[in-house]
């Protein structure tokens, strides 16, 4: 059980386009979902975290307008890279934690998406 | 600030000798950290947690406030714990905390 699956696992465009992240929870109710991003040989960053239904919280120094988090659903939450540049190129991570178990809910995390703007 | 640090890059070890990866933290509050494992093609997955002081697959961790560490050790390593391994802190409780993770260590037990 609690499987993420983020969609595509790499995507490469064009400077200025637009490209949305999907991220699911397979298997149980991700309450919460969480947005990372890691450059080559560091380590992971949050950018946001997201609750379903709710505006997402970002961290300091992430634009919300570049970055758009939505969690519409229990399962999908989608991160939109919207007018990419290079700069924006980067593997990006989603992990989701949710009402598996009580107590601690641990984040289980997708593949990650390896985006390149061109 | 709260910060995890993981002071090696690269680890290389033999099979059948101990290993142990380090993990220092800063944190003003109560910490509660965490190791997180990534085998080669793979998604990040969590190995274990310090308040649950279990031994998972062989791996143990201590917290150690005193100096301020959360140090992964394994008496025998094994060619299959070959991957890349995270040290986190949590941050605030409930569905909302936040993971704040080291920069990891890539472990290669060799045969």
């Amino acid at each position: 059980g609690a499987v993420v699956s983020q969609h595509p696992s790499w995507v490469i465009c064009k400077s200025g386009t637009s490209v949305k992240i999907e991220c699911r929870s397979l298997d149980f109710q991700a309450t919460t979902m969480f947005w990372y991003r890691q450059f080559p040989k560091q380590s992971l960053m949050l950018m946001a975290t997201s609750n379903e239904g709710s505006k997402a919280t970002y961290e300091q120094g992430v634009e919300k307008d570049k970055f758009l988090i939505n969690h519409a659903s229990l399962t999908l939450s989608t991160l939109t890279v919207t007018s990419a540049h290079p700069e924006d190129s980067s593997f990006y991570i989603c992990s989701a934690s949710g009402t598996l178990s009580q107590g601690y809910q641990p984040q289980h995390f997708g593949d990650g998406t390896r985006l390149s703007i061109l | 600030a709260q910060r995890v640090t993981q002071p090696e890059k690269l680890l290389s070890v033999f099979k059948g000798a101990p290993v142990e990866l380090k993990c220092n933290y800063s944190y003003s509050g109560s910490p509660e950290l965490f190791w997180y494992v990534q085998y080669s093609r793979q998604r990040l997955q969590l190995l274990l947690r310090h308040i649950s002081r279990e031994s998972i697959k062989g791996f143990t961790a201590d917290l150690n406030k005193g100096e301020t560490s959360f140090h992964l050790k394994k008496p025998f390593a094994q060619e299959e714990d070959s991957a890349m391994y995270y040290c986190a802190l949590k941050l605030g409780g409930g569905s909302n905390y936040k993971l704040t993770f080291g920069k990891g260590t890539l472990l290669t037990v060799n045969p």
